[in-house]
């Protein structure tokens, strides 16, 4: 069974910094997906990010990037430029790739930045 | 929009009754799934539907059932409700193929309000 482990509850950040979210996953799949997904306080399921795991260049989207590290099973999201606006829950989930593939999501990680 | 469209949008209800949530996937995508949210809490995976047939199955009551219709869409039935029921419940959906949308496109949630 896939799991997907996000360590870190809680994380604040200074506006116009970087931060790292943490996310490791378990999985004996060899092709699929791993996602980023912000959740704001209006409760919306935004996708932020998505990574292919047969790619190994890691996935960039605007000021969001991904460090993706298969060996390791590990998929950190960095958010460098923190604006006020980027305060939410990120979820990150993993997807197989399978036909009828099924999403797997952590339990989040609540992301304040400060002013 | 992600195309995913919930209805209602909100929901008040009283102990022991029963409700359907609907869920109207993005047009071409075969996979629904859908989740339970409460207050502050992460994801909970209730059950996932493929082009008609149930695919996965997670921690769904069995006060809860669901089914996927030709046409695609999906309801959610809960029935014998619970205060411990309030929640927000969230459709998704995902393309069918390997490699082809497979992102989960999210839908705007159903606020479930048990009293």
């Amino acid at each position: 069974a896939q799991t997907v482990t996000q360590s870190q509850p809680e994380m604040s950040v200074q506006e116009a910094e970087t931060v790292t979210l943490s996310c490791t996953y378990d999985t004996s799949e060899n092709n699929y997906y791993l996602f980023w997904y912000k959740q704001p306080p209006s409760r919306q399921m935004i996708l932020v990010i998505r990574q292919e795991a047969y790619k190994q260049q890691n996935a960039t989207e605007n000021r969001f990037s991904v460090n993706f590290q298969k060996a390791a099973k590990s998929f950190s999201l960095k958010i460098s430029d923190s604006q006020l606006g980027d305060t939410a829950m990120y979820f990150c989930a993993f997807m197989p790739m399978e036909y009828g593939n099924k999403l797997v999501f952590g339990a989040g990680t609540i992301l304040r930045v400060k002013s | 929009d992600s195309g995913v469209t919930q209805t209602p949008k909100h929901l008040i209800t009283a102990t022991g009754q029963r409700v359907t949530l609907r869920c109207s996937p993005r047009s071409g995508d075969l996979s629904v799934y859908w989740y339970q949210q409460s207050l502050d809490q992460g994801l909970q995976f209730l059950i996932q539907y493929y082009n008609g047939e149930e695919r996965a199955k997670g921690n769904i009551l069995e006060r809860f059932s669901a089914q996927q219709f030709p046409d695609l869409h999906s309801e959610l039935n809960l029935s014998s409700l619970e205060l411990g029921d309030s929640a927000l419940y969230f459709c998704a959906s995902s393309g069918g193929p390997p490699r082809e949308n497979t992102e989960a496109f999210f839908g705007q949630g159903t606020r479930l309000t048990v009293v």
